[in-house]
């Protein structure tokens, strides 16, 4: 089942504590992105990959690392997060950039910062 | 890239057509109209593209204007299960164009029993 996967599904931390959230896709898709999503600010794209080891930042990329070592992978790092970061987080891919293709989504990280 | 702007929110009887529509002035010609929705807190869903034809597929239909300036999703028979934001987004298209999706705030639309 063509799938993107993030884990974990709920993260409750304390500020100043680094976190990593996964995210990961079955389907050989080129570009992944990051979407934060808070009431009243609707889905934001945080940062962007076309390819292995090509990453970009998206509209809110501060306070946030990405790596794209491998195709199917793309993390989320968090080196220290505070109270602001608390948010929905979504990992999306889809086939390749400039094609008409659809993004999948992943099911959500709900991340809480005290 | 081109912005969209949709209604903030709509109500629909079940069973009824649901009409959302979506205006998108500053459309460019490789620009895609593209659909999607999120059910509560989900991630959001695809449901559906086009360029500038007319599309349909199982879950709805696109009506693109002529002049590519609006468009419209209909979802033929609401049921409850449909009640959740839908968002209008337009995409480049093109090889080497950055992918960069832009998500507005959509409208959340509520099927009524």
């Amino acid at each position: 089942e063509a799938q993107v996967t993030q884990n974990p599904r709920y993260l409750i931390t304390v500020t100043g504590k680094k976190l990593t959230v996964t995210c990961s896709q079955n389907m050989n898709h080129e570009y992944m992105s990051w979407y934060r999503q808070d009431p009243g600010l609707g889905l934001r794209q945080i940062y962007y990959s076309m390819n292995v080891e090509v990453t970009d930042k998206g509209d809110v990329p501060e306070g946030y690392k990405v790596s794209r070592k491998e195709k199917r992978n793309f993390p989320l790092i968090l080196e220290s997060p505070s109270p602001n970061q608390t948010s929905l987080y979504f990992c999306a891919s889809s086939l390749g950039t400039g094609l008409n293709t659809e993004a999948f989504f992943g099911q959500g990280t709900r991340l809480t910062v005290v | 890239d081109a912005k969209t702007t949709q209604p903030p929110s709509m109500d629909c009887a079940e069973g009824r057509a649901a009409n959302l529509p979506c205006n998108h002035s500053t459309i460019s010609g490789n620009e895609y109209v593209y659909w999607y929705r999120q059910i509560h807190s989900q991630g959001p869903q695809y449901i559906i593209h086009g360029l500038k034809n007319n599309e349909t597929n199982e879950m709805a239909s696109l009506i693109i204007t002529e002049d590519r300036k609006s468009s419209t999703l209909i979802l033929p028979h609401a049921t409850l299960r449909d009640t959740a934001v839908y968002y209008c987004i337009v995409r480049p298209s093109g090889i080497g164009s950055y992918d960069k999706v832009i998500f507005g705030p959509g409208t959340s639309l509520s099927v009524i029993p």
